[in-house]
């Protein structure tokens, strides 16, 4: 089946780094997604790996090993306001967008 | 504002009826996506639609149809409603299909069913 794994929540301190893991097993591949969900918000995208290696965006950065079937969202220099739900996503061979199931993201003052 | 609207922004109704949530994609975009949101669940891909086609269909119920109009607007309708199906239904646009395209999500379609 197909399936993208991520850590359901992640605790981290305000001006810190976290790391959010994905796992993805699919039929086909074409490149990772990442989208951000404040509470009550619509997903904004925030990145895209189609290659591996690390994409920086600004505080954002996201990393893909395709051997591995692995990726991760790098944020650092922590603000409150990315306390949110942090999603990736995959476009399999059949053209479906599949997203994991999300990890909170929770920071501490 | 990602240019992408959905209406209504909430729909209370009762088992067994009929609903339709329109979205309007931003200018421009041809795909149009589907997507259900239920508590504290990901997002579960319903169906795709690009320039009028279906495109990608996910594990969409019987109950539910959707299409992609002529004006590239799309309407999900959902119908014979039961309990489980209140959840936020978002509609999503991009520009194309393929390796590297970027969803535009609209504001979402609460739904609650009583």
């Amino acid at each position: 089946g197909q399936s993208l794994e991520q850590p359901s929540e992640v605790t981290a301190v305000e001006g810190a780094i976290v790391q959010i893991n994905c796992t993805y097993q699919t039929s086909g591949f074409y490149g990772l997604s990442w989208y951000q969900q404040h509470d009550g918000g619509a997903p904004t995208f925030l990145s895209y790996n189609a290659l591996d290696g690390l994409e920086e965006t600004g505080r954002f950065s996201s990393f893909l090993s395709r051997s591995d079937s692995y990726g991760y969202l790098l944020l650092q220099e922590l603000q409150m306001k990315d306390s949110a739900s942090y999603f990736c996503a995959v476009r399999d061979q059949d053209d479906k967008i599949i997203f994991g199931k999300g990890t909170r993201l929770h920071i501490l003052p | 504002d990602s240019g992408v609207t959905q209406t209504p922004k909430h729909l209370i109704t009762a088992t067994g009826q009929r609903v339709t949530l329109r979205c309007s994609p931003r200018s421009g975009d041809l795909s149009v996506y589907w997507y259900q949101q239920s508590l504290d669940q990901g997002l579960q891909f319903l169906i795709q639609y690009y320039n009028g086609e279906e495109r990608a269909k996910g594990n969409i119920l019987e109950r539910f149809s959707a299409q992609q109009f002529p004006d590239l607007h799309s309407e999900l309708n959902l119908s014979s409603l039961e309990l489980g199906d209140s959840a936020l239904y978002f509609c999503a646009s991009s520009v194309q299909w393929g390796a590297g395209e970027k969803l535009f999500f609209g504001s979402g379609t609460q739904l609650s069913v009583l």
